[in-house]
Order: structure tokens, then C-alpha cells, then sequence
């Protein structure tokens, strides 16, 4: 079947640095999606792309989808204490009643 | 709050048993999807059902089934239990075929 990889596993940054984290797939997706899951919740929707190229922004978070429409990058800006959490990406087909594939997902840790 | 509706939070039980999980979606959504996740693991998807048809179907196992009610509302059934299943069940649904999910805040199973 379909899978992820998203890299990198764990991050430990300085409060205030820039986080970059990505996702590669061995098939194409016409949807790339990313969230967020805090410590004993369910994930939340960030951002969602659905065209190729697209370069998406909400907040302090950016996310791309990719022209190959087999990968997606997440950055976040001068993160914050609350940025902590794992960070999961997920492709998406329309064909496939969109189901969604979800990549191993990044642990952010954060140092005030 | 997503609006997604997951009972129990929390259930403990012993191998060989059977027990059934609850989501109710979000008003509105007719999709209600569930996904498996096992300590620091991703997210594995288990089964769709759209307004009361079962859509997709991931890595289910057999002893595992699902069903949505004509009222939206789903259970996921879980037999024969093995230290194995031991995970965070989460619910989601969504209303547009779009792969924007809201997931519940999940149902910790614990098989002893």
C-alpha cells in the first residue's frame, strides 16, 4: 500500500527558530494535509492543499505542495512553547473515498 | 472541541474479550472514518462508512468490525482481543470529500 515518509522523526529547537519538516511519497496524492496532536488529543487539521504547487500559509505555519504531487513541506517561523506536539502529514485521493495516508509524523519539541 | 464525539475515553479489559467503541460526527458529516494508533505509531487507517455504507477499507483486521447507524453515529467492535490491540482509537469524520478531517479525541483501549 501507500506510504509516507516524513522526516525528521524528532526535533529539539530553540524557542524562536525556524522548523522545517517534510513528507515524500512513492505515489502521487491529490491531496496533501498536515496536523497537529497534542499530548491526549486527536489530530488537528493545520493546513490543507489540493493543488500542485500550491504554497499555503496560516498563521506562523507554511506548507507546499509538491509539483511532483508526491511531496509536502511544513515550515513554522519563530516557534513558541506551544508549537510542542507531533506534527503528522497526510495524503490524500479522491478516488479512494478519501482515505487518508498518513506519514509517521514529527515529535517537536521546543526549548523556552 | 472538533465536534466529533468518542465514548469511552478510556477502557480497560482482558485478552479474549470483546468490546465496542462510539463515535458520533459532526453534525452534518455523513463521513465517518476510523484509525488505529498504536504507542508512538502513526496513524493507521481502519474503515470508512458514508451515510451508512461502508466506503473504504484499510488494514482491519477480521475480528474487527464497523457499522453507521441511519443516524450517522458508527462503533467500531473489537473481538477477541489481543495484548496486540492495545491503542488509541480515533474517530473522524468529514462532510466534503476533501480529506479535511475532525478527528475525536480518541479511545484508549488498553488489553491486559
Amino acid at each position: 500500500g501507500q506510504q509516507l515518509n516524513q522526516s525528521p522523526q524528532s526535533m529539539f529547537i530553540q524557542e524562536g527558530e525556524d522548523v522545517s519538516m517534510n513528507c515524500t511519497s512513492s505515489s502521487i496524492f491529490n491531496t496533501w494535509l498536515w496536523y497537529k496532536q497534542d499530548p491526549g488529543e486527536g489530530p488537528v487539521l493545520l493546513i490543507a492543499l489540493y493543488k500542485a504547487g500550491e504554497l499555503t500559509s496560516n498563521g506562523r505555519l507554511t506548507a507546499q505542495f509538491g509539483i511532483t504531487r508526491k511531496d509536502s513541506f511544513l515550515n513554522i517561523s519563530a516557534s513558541i512553547p506551544s508549537d510542542v506536539g507531533i506534527y503528522f502529514c497526510a495524503g490524500g485521493n479522491n478516488n479512494a473515498g478519501n482515505m487518508l495516508t498518513f506519514g509517521g509524523g514529527t515529535r517537536l519539541m521546543v526549548k523556552p | 472541541d472538533s465536534g466529533v464525539t468518542q465514548t469511552p475515553k478510556h477502557l480497560i479489559t482482558a485478552t479474549g474479550q470483546r468490546v465496542t467503541l462510539r463515535c458520533s460526527p459532526r453534525s452534518g458529516d455523513l463521513s465517518v472514518y476510523w484509525y488505529q494508533q498504536s504507542l508512538d505509531q502513526g496513524l493507521q487507517f481502519l474503515i470508512q462508512y458514508y451515510n451508512g455504507e461502508e466506503r473504504a477499507k484499510g488494514n482491519i483486521l477480521e475480528r474487527f468490525s464497523a457499522q453507521q447507524f441511519p443516524d450517522l453515529h458508527s462503533e467500531l467492535n473489537l473481538s477477541s482481543l489481543e495484548l496486540g490491540d492495545s491503542a488509541l482509537y480515533f474517530c473522524a469524520s468529514s462532510y466534503l470529500h476533501t480529506g479535511e478531517l475532525f478527528f475525536g479525541e480518541g479511545s484508549r483501549l488498553t488489553v491486559l
